[in-house]
């Protein structure tokens, strides 16, 4: 009965390869969202989207690349990856797009690239 | 520009009181959470405000005056289990939520 989960939990991988994260909430949320935080424990937001729907990209390398198949699934794909992108990726939904709605962080995935 | 300032690190003792204060400037505001993250966690909700004023949730209190960009959480009855970082976050124009850098909070028997 877990709400927002994420997998991988680790990842680990070479410099330029290609690799994929993949999230999946049950909570019948709207709107998801990609986080990503630095080794100095900022948090910071990369996409969101609501009812499949891209409505934040941060400004992100056009080779991270988000995929919503479906309102209950959120996928990162990262392209040619460098490492800078080694960080804790946190996957996140809220019941809809609008003030208060507290959100529901998955369990993060730590990405180290070597 | 965006900014949002909360101290890096506090020391409180258990059962103490402790108030977590956050400053923000940002273009347009929608709102302001507090998020505890415990080390290897994901972050958890604590608290939104909107409007100004004090917010009480149990051992925990969230207060918020948008004239002076400002906000804190307050922790009662300080527990062990309440080590942990305290993110601060605001919701802007667009619905972009920015947050803080966090703050470290260590409890001591």
């Amino acid at each position: 009965d877990t709400a927002v989960s994420q997998t991988p939990k680790y990842l680990v991988t070479q410099m330029g390869n290609d690799k994929s994260i993949k999230c999946e909430q049950n909570l019948g949320h709207d709107t998801m969202y990609w986080y990503k935080q630095d080794s100095k424990k900022f948090l910071k937001i990369m996409f969101s989207y609501n009812n499949k729907e891209l409505i934040i990209n941060e400004t992100v390398p056009n080779r991270f690349s988000p995929k919503s198949p479906d309102k209950a699934h959120l996928n990162l794909h990262i392209n040619s990856l460098e490492l800078g992108d080694s960080a804790v990726y946190f996957c996140a939904s809220s019941q809809d797009w609008g003030e208060g709605d507290e959100q529901f962080f998955g369990p993060g995935t730590r990405l180290t690239v070597l | 520009g965006q900014n949002i300032d909360q101290p890096t690190e506090m020391t409180a003792t258990e059962g103490a009181i402790v108030q977590i204060n956050c400053t923000y400037q940002t273009s347009g505001f929608n709102g302001l959470f507090w998020y505890q993250q415990h080390a290897g966690e994901a972050p958890t909700f604590l608290s939104y405000n909107v409007l100004d004023g004090l917010e009480e949730k149990g051992r925990f209190s969230s207060f918020l005056s948008r004239s002076k960009g400002y906000s804190y959480l307050l922790l009662k009855e300080l527990q062990m289990k309440d080590s942990a970082s305290y993110l601060c976050a605001v919701r802007a124009p667009g619905d972009k939520i920015i947050f803080g850098k966090g703050t470290r909070l260590h409890i001591l028997p």
